[in-house]
C-alpha cells in the first residue's frame, strides 16, 4: 500500500514568492493534517481536515497561508506571500482511526 | 495546552548498548505515540499506549506508559547503526485530536 505522497521534496524561493505544497494521503484515510516542523522542533500541527471540511485551523496564519481539500482527498497548502520565518519542513500526515502516517516533507527555504 | 518535554536532546550511544529516552507530559496522557524520523524524512510511527502501566513491543524497542499516564520511556536493547535518528513523542487528548510533539532525541549510534 503507498503512503502518503508529498511534492515537492525540497523547495527554493526569494521572500514574498508564493509557494505550494501537495499531499496525496493513505487511500480511504479520512483524515488529513498538516504540520509545520522547525528546525531541532517537533511538528506543529497547521490545520486538520475531516474529508473535505477544515475542522482545526486554529494555528493556521490565515493572512498569508491557505488550504484546500477539493474532494476530501488531495491537500493543496499554499503560502503567500512567503516570509524567511515560514523556512521549515512542513508535512502532511493521514489518519484514518488512531494513528497517524506521515509523509516525506517538504523542506521550504525562503532566502 | 499538553506541554511535552523529552529527555534527553541528544544521546550518543556505543553499537550494543542498552538506553532509554524519556517523554514527560504536563497533563494527563490519553494517547501517547512514539515515532521515528531520520533526516529530511517523515516521521514513521512506531508505537502507540493508551493505558496506564501499557507496555509494547517491536523488536528491540519497548514503550511503556506508567500508571499516572504522564511519563512514557522507550527503550532500546543491544542498538545498532539503524536506530539513529530522531525519536519524538506525540500526545492527543484522545481521538487524535490537538495532537502535539516534543521536541524530539537525536540518538547516534556508533558502530
Amino acid at each position: 500500500e503507498a503512503g502518503v505522497v508529498q511534492s515537492p521534496r525540497y523547495k527554493i524561493i526569494e521572500k514574498k514568492q508564493p509557494v505550494a505544497f501537495w499531499c496525496n494521503p493513505i487511500s480511504g484515510h479520512n483524515t488529513l493534517y498538516w504540520y509545520r516542523q522547525n528546525l531541532g522542533q517537533g511538528p506543529e500541527l497547521l490545520i486538520r481536515y475531516e474529508n473535505e471540511e477544515a475542522v482545526d485551523d486554529s494555528q493556521l496564519p490565515k493572512d498569508r497561508f491557505s488550504a484546500e481539500r477539493l474532494k476530501g482527498v488531495d491537500s493543496t497548502l499554499k503560502i503567500q506571500p512567503a516570509e524567511l520565518g515560514d523556512s521549515a519542513v512542513y508535512l502532511c500526515a493521514s489518519s484514518l482511526r488512531d494513528t497517524q502516517y506521515f509523509g516525506p516533507g517538504t523542506r521550504l527555504t525562503v532566502l | 495546552s499538553q506541554e511535552l518535554e523529552q529527555s534527553p536532546q541528544s544521546l550518543i550511544v556505543q553499537e550494543g548498548k542498552n538506553l532509554t529516552i524519556n517523554c514527560t507530559s504536563s497533563k494527563t496522557l490519553y494517547g501517547l505515540y512514539w515515532y521515528k524520523q531520520k533526516y529530511g524524512e517523515g516521521l514513521i510511527f512506531l508505537m502507540m499506549l493508551q493505558k496506564g502501566g501499557e507496555e509494547k513491543s517491536h523488536e528491540k524497542i519497548t514503550a511503556k506508559l506508567d500508571e499516572k499516564k504522564q511519563q512514557s520511556s522507550l527503550h532500546i536493547t543491544a542498538s545498532q547503526p539503524s536506530h539513529a535518528g530522531i525519536y519524538l513523542c506525540g500526545a492527543d487528548k484522545g481521538g487524535l485530536d490537538d495532537m502535539r510533539f516534543g521536541a524530539g532525541t537525536r540518538l547516534t549510534v556508533k558502530p
